[in-house]
């Protein structure tokens, strides 16, 4: 059974560093990956899909990379800001299309 | 931009009755899901649905779950007899396609008591 864990659970970090959240899987079948964004109260924001094919994607400030020989995934963040600050997931399916396993989130506050 | 849309954003229940979460996906979507979040714990997948028939589902959708598409805009999740432990924010999502991102509602806070 597949098993997603990130570190760290909570980051909190001055306003304009960098900052990298992990992501790993017990089992290093995973298929596609997609990268979350929690606000509270609300839903799930998708950031970044990394599909079967591709090692890493990229959106603005963000990029995400995925290495499935080690079973890892990391979301990197540029020049963070207060409005960055959320909390962040990874999921990842095992096969096209079937169902997501979540990691627990790593909550991340942006210090102005 | 398109929204999923979840009614209502907070239910209460006593445990027992029956309670109905409603859903309008992305309208050009073909795949619907839910997902529930137990405060504290980590989001799970309950049900994938397409083409009007669910094409999977997880070990925690029993036969006191099931899923309708009753016309072509609503998604509805039904709990025939809710429990305690059924309390959760539930999710559902919708994608275009299998290899799409999925798309979130805000989600609907059950509360059992």
């Amino acid at each position: 059974k597949q098993e997603v864990t990130q570190i760290p659970a909570a980051l909190s970090v001055p306003e304009g560093e960098n900052l990298v959240l992990n992501c790993s899987f017990t089992d290093s079948a995973i298929y596609n990956l997609q990268w979350f964004r929690q606000d509270p109260g609300k839903g799930l924001t998708s950031l970044l899909l990394i599909q079967s094919s591709q090692r890493e994607q990229t959106s603005g400030r963000l990029n995400a990379s995925l290495d499935k020989s080690s079973g890892r995934s990391t979301l990197y963040i540029a020049a963070s800001q207060p409005g960055d600050s959320a909390t962040y997931l990874c999921a990842g399916d095992e096969t096209s299309g079937s169902r997501l396993t979540f990691g627990e989130g790593t909550q991340l506050t942006v210090n102005p | 931009e398109p929204e999923v849309t979840q009614t209502p954003s907070h239910q209460v229940t006593q445990m027992g009755q029956e309670v109905i979460l409603r859903c309008v996906p992305i309208s050009n979507h073909l795949y619907f899901y839910w997902y529930r979040q137990i405060l504290g714990q980590k989001v799970e997948f309950l049900v994938s649905f397409y083409n009007n028939e669910i094409s999977e589902k997880s070990e925690i959708f029993d036969d006191q779950f099931s899923v309708e598409r009753p016309d072509g805009s609503n998604f509805t999740l039904k709990i025939r007899s809710t429990k305690l432990e059924d309390s959760a924010m539930y999710f559902c999502a919708s994608s275009v396609y299998v290899n799409s991102p999925l798309h979130f509602g805000n989600g609907t806070r059950l509360t059992v008591t």
